[in-house]
């Protein structure tokens, strides 16, 4: 069990074009579902925090109007990176926590990730 | 802010040997610490997680072990195989927090040859 599924796995796009990255637990409910980002031979940097129902929690220095997420249901929340250009080219992994019990103390299960290449 | 490093950065050893890898955090007070396994260009596979309370976790030939007071956590792998091959993660959830966000290390890249 326990499985998030994002989509989609791999996108190229012309600079300028909007991108939206889908986040989805398959088989149980994320009030809280978490966006980070990825560069080569880096860590993951968490981006924005994802709450079911209400606006989304961004890091210092992540642009709220450049990465757009909607957690419009306990099962997605969706990333789009709007008007994307070169520097935004990296690897986007969403995570989710189950619904219940103690909320941190509960594990992140993860996507496969999204590889964006800007043109 | 914490910060999360592991030793080594990469790592290639032949098949069968036990190692160790190293992750060590700069603020002691935190929730819980995750091992994680990662492919290239993959996601997340979570390995095990230790509570603070816990001192180590064991799953088949993986130990991790949890020094919470200096700040240390260690993954054992034991009899390794080629198939475990990936870098190594270790996160850290901060204490104090409910949304339970995570502190990476950059990873321990692990070659294991045949």
């Amino acid at each position: 069990g326990a499985v998030v599924s994002q989509h989609p796995s791999w996108v190229i796009c012309k600079s300028g074009t909007s991108v939206k990255i889908e986040c989805r637990s398959l088989d149980f409910q994320a009030t809280t579902m978490f966006w980070y980002r990825q560069f080569p031979k880096q860590s993951l940097m968490l981006m924005a925090t994802s709450n079911e129902g209400s606006k989304a929690t961004y890091e210092q220095g992540v642009e709220k109007d450049k990465f757009l997420i909607n957690h419009a249901s306990l099962t997605l929340s969706t990333l789009t990176v709007t008007s994307a250009h070169p520097e935004d080219s990296s690897f986007y992994i969403c995570s989710a926590k189950k619904t219940g019990g103690v909320v941190s103390n509960q594990p992140q299960h993860f996507g496969d990730g999204t590889r964006l290449s800007i043109l | 802010k914490q910060e999360v490093t592991q030793i080594p950065a990469a790592l290639s050893v032949p098949e069968g040997e036990n190692l160790v890898l190293n992750c060590s955090f700069t603020d002691s007070a935190i929730y819980n610490l995750q091992w994680f396994r990662q492919d290239p260009g993959k996601g997340l596979t979570s390995l095990l997680l230790i509570q603070s309370s816990q001192r180590e976790q064991t799953s088949g030939r993986l130990n991790a072990s949890l020094d919470k007071s200096s700040g240390r956590s260690t993954l054992y792998i034991a009899a390794s195989q080629p198939g475990d091959s990936a870098t190594y993660l270790c996160a850290v959830s901060p204490g104090g927090s409910t949304l339970g966000r995570l502190y990476f290390g950059r990873g321990t890249q692990l070659t294991v040859w045949p």
